[in-house]
């Protein structure tokens, strides 16, 4: 595809259900990050892949998230026994390799509310 | 771990007016980005800055990086709706460095 690719974009789950989000990043892109964005805030970095290698997960709030890319290129970001504090945007962004100043293209984001 | 600051959080302004937003912070960058966020979608790239001192004009908006690579600034001039938006900075590491994190942003409302 042209660009990024989050799904679904709206995601409504109660308190304890188990979630899954997607994220297709563009074709060849070997970084993968995902951030978490409480309204009116910046993104909240959590964990950054590298091809399929998870180098950083330091940005993981708990031991209920968990994020994998077996490939190396989808990605999916799980989140077990989901919070009514978990409800936030969450943000894909790619990039062609991890390096300084590579510009990062982000996806348009899921929208969780949990209830 | 740095502190990062953007300033103000919130700026509202009438169509044709100037406008000058902040990012700040204790540490050195090797470079930074300014990304903006419109309601609903993903951060979208406007400038890298890399060398201190350096200024980058982008149509209306000028972006500067401070000397010392502590700060860097974007300023509007004669603000349009279109510009209204979520403005995020992001230091960036050195050389092999993957590190994109985000300030918390000031958010534009530039009213016709």
């Amino acid at each position: 595809g042209a660009g990024v690719s989050q799904s679904p974009r709206y995601k409504v789950a109660k308190r304890g259900q188990d979630v899954a989000l997607r994220c297709d990043p563009i074709s060849g892109h070997v970084s993968l990050f995902w951030y978490q964005q409480a309204l009116g805030q910046g993104p909240e970095f959590l964990t950054y892949f590298q091809n399929e290698a998870q180098l950083d997960k330091s940005g993981l709030p708990s031991d209920r998230f968990f994020a994998e890319r077996p490939e190396g290129s989808v990605s999916t970001l799980k989140i077990q026994r989901t919070q009514q504090e978990d409800s936030a945007v969450y943000l894909c962004a790619s990039a062609v390799q991890g390096v300084a100043y590579t510009e990062a293209f982000f996806g348009q984001g899921t929208r969780l509310t949990v209830v | 771990t740095q502190l990062l600051e953007q300033s103000p959080q919130f700026l509202s302004i009438q169509e044709g007016e100037n406008l000058t937003v902040y990012c700040n912070s204790s540490s050195v960058f090797s470079s930074l980005q300014w990304y903006r966020q419109e309601p609903g979608e993903g951060p979208v790239l406007l400038v890298t800055v890399v060398t201190g001192g350096e200024v980058k004009k982008l149509k209306r908006l000028t972006f500067q990086f401070g000397d010392a690579r502590k700060d860097s600034s974007l300023h509007i001039t004669a603000a349009q709706p279109g510009d209204t938006g979520l403005y995020l900075c992001a230091p960036r590491g050195g050389a092999g460095s993957y590190q994109l994190t985000f300030g918390k942003g000031t958010k534009l409302s530039v009213i016709p």
